[in-house]
């Protein structure tokens, strides 16, 4: 069946650093990916997404690109800020599986310090 | 505004009372979904609909039951609860197609004692 396995947290990073969190899926078919971020007390909101190979979803300065070759999607941002700190959730929807749903990673937090 | 609406946000209960977690949306969205998140684990599917009165399992569906007569709205039902039910539920919903994001609520904390 479909997986997302993505970077074990937490992360801790400090203010204006770099972030890589590593996302690798496999699925059936031709899937779409997500990063979903979850602000703390809040629901899970998206993030970016991509459609097809080579698409790069960006926003908030936050960018990842969809790998066919080596079946990540992997976020990454050039300079984090405190209000940066969440939850991170990589996740596919496969409709060439037959079905409209989610398959999520199980998460990575982020700190950001000062 | 378009949201997903979840009540309520706390909720503390006893073994064996049954309560109702309602879910609603305003987005004319035919999926909708339960989740379940604990630390560890990440978000696992409870139940699922993908249109009125067509409702699924997910990953997780023991001790829980969904309805879907009407569009807007899917409530979680827990008939009796039990303590490893204890967790933060989500509700979401969307569109039908391929590249639709899902739309979370902003969570129910169940507190089963």
């Amino acid at each position: 069946g479909d997986s997302v396995t993505q970077m074990e947290g937490p992360v801790t990073l400090s203010e204006e650093a770099c972030l890589t969190i590593n996302c690798t899926y496999t699925a059936t078919g031709y899937p779409s990916l997500f990063w979903y971020v979850q602000y703390p007390g809040e629901g899970l909101q998206l993030l970016l997404k991509a459609t097809k190979a080579d698409d790069k979803g960006s926003n908030k300065g936050f960018e990842a690109t969809y790998r066919k070759e080596t079946t990540s999607f992997h976020l990454e941002k050039g300079s984090v800020q405190v209000s940066d700190s969440a939850v991170y959730f990589c996740a596919l929807k496969d409709s060439g599986a037959g079905s409209y749903q989610l398959t999520f990673g199980k998460g990575t937090k982020l700190s950001v310090i000062p | 505004e378009a949201q997903v609406t979840q009540n309520p946000r706390y909720l503390i209960t006893v073994t064996g009372k049954k309560l109702t977690v309602t879910c609603s949306q305003n987005m004319n969205h035919e999926y909708m979904s339960w989740y379940r998140q604990d630390p560890g684990l990440g978000l696992r599917q409870i139940y699922y609909s993908m249109n009125v009165e067509v409702t699924d399992k997910g990953d997780v569906p023991e001790g829980y039951k969904v309805s879907r007569k009407e569009k807007r709205n899917f409530p979680l039902i827990l008939e009796s609860p039990s303590p490893n039910q204890t967790s933060l539920y989500f509700c979401a919903s969307s569109l039908l197609g391929d590249n639709s994001p899902l739309h979370f609520g902003n969570g129910t904390r169940l507190t089963v004692t």
